[in-house]
């Protein structure tokens, strides 16, 4: 299997429910990154991880939490979501993932996730 | 920080119809662009990319994009479109320095090209 592969495809969640999205690269690249995709509106970037840094964007809930135990994996933790959290959740990875990573992102399906 | 404008939301075309999609880009200093496009169902994939050099880039399935510094843009061309071209368009800088190396993606546009 190659690329960028995420799971699940969907998930519908209650308000009080825990789940989590999983990620999975296989293109040996140390960057990987979460994006939200809602309709109408840019792309927004959640976290990244290199092996450099981790950078966390600071407007983003403490009901998402990110977990990356290797450069090929990536989780998405997910606790007390809202409704206005459903979207469409993407995974993608780059080679470098460094200041001066000037390599293209390879993007996962994504996680359509409904939050009830 | 640098922001991304696309300013077409929704394009309609009828085939063989040439396309140009609007990008401009706030920040000043060096950037890299980028194209991505998404086919009904399926991944975000790279349609193109500018680094440096000889700002006229080519990418897959006939597309061209132009960077003109002056004015900030990145614009994606298609002289002659088909049905299959019917996807969502986004553009994306990376800038350097002082600005995120993150890429920071446009709002993008829907075109849908009527056989």
């Amino acid at each position: 299997e190659t690329g960028v592969t995420q799971t699940p495809r969907h998930l519908v969640m209650g308000m009080t429910n825990k789940k989590s999205l999983k990620c999975e690269q296989h293109l040996g690249h140390n960057a990987m990154y979460w994006y939200k995709q809602s309709a109408k509106k840019p792309l927004e970037l959640m976290f990244v991880y290199s092996l450099e840094e981790r950078v966390e964007n600071n407007s983003v809930p403490s009901r998402f939490s990110p977990e990356c135990p290797n450069s090929s994996h990536l989780f998405l933790h997910l606790h007390t979501l809202q409704p206005e959290d459903s979207a469409l959740y993407l995974c993608a990875s780059s080679r470098g993932g460094g200041r001066f990573d000037t390599d293209t992102q390879y993007f996962g399906p994504g996680t359509r996730l409904t939050v009830l | 920080a640098q922001s991304v404008s696309q300013h077409n939301h929704h394009v309609i075309l009828s085939e063989a119809a040439s396309l140009e999609l609007g990008c401009n880009y706030s920040y000043g200093g060096t950037v890299n662009l980028f194209w991505y496009v998404q086919y009904p169902g399926q991944h975000l994939q790279l349609l193109l990319k500018y680094f440096s050099g000889d700002p006229l880039v080519k990418g897959i399935k006939g597309f061209e994009a132009e960077f003109i510094k002056s004015k900030f843009s990145f614009n994606l061309r298609k002289p002659s479109v088909q049905w299959s071209d019917t996807a969502e368009y986004f553009c994306a800088v990376k800038a350097y320095p002082g600005g995120s190396y993150i890429p920071t993606f446009g709002r993008g546009t829907s075109l849908i090209v009527h056989p």
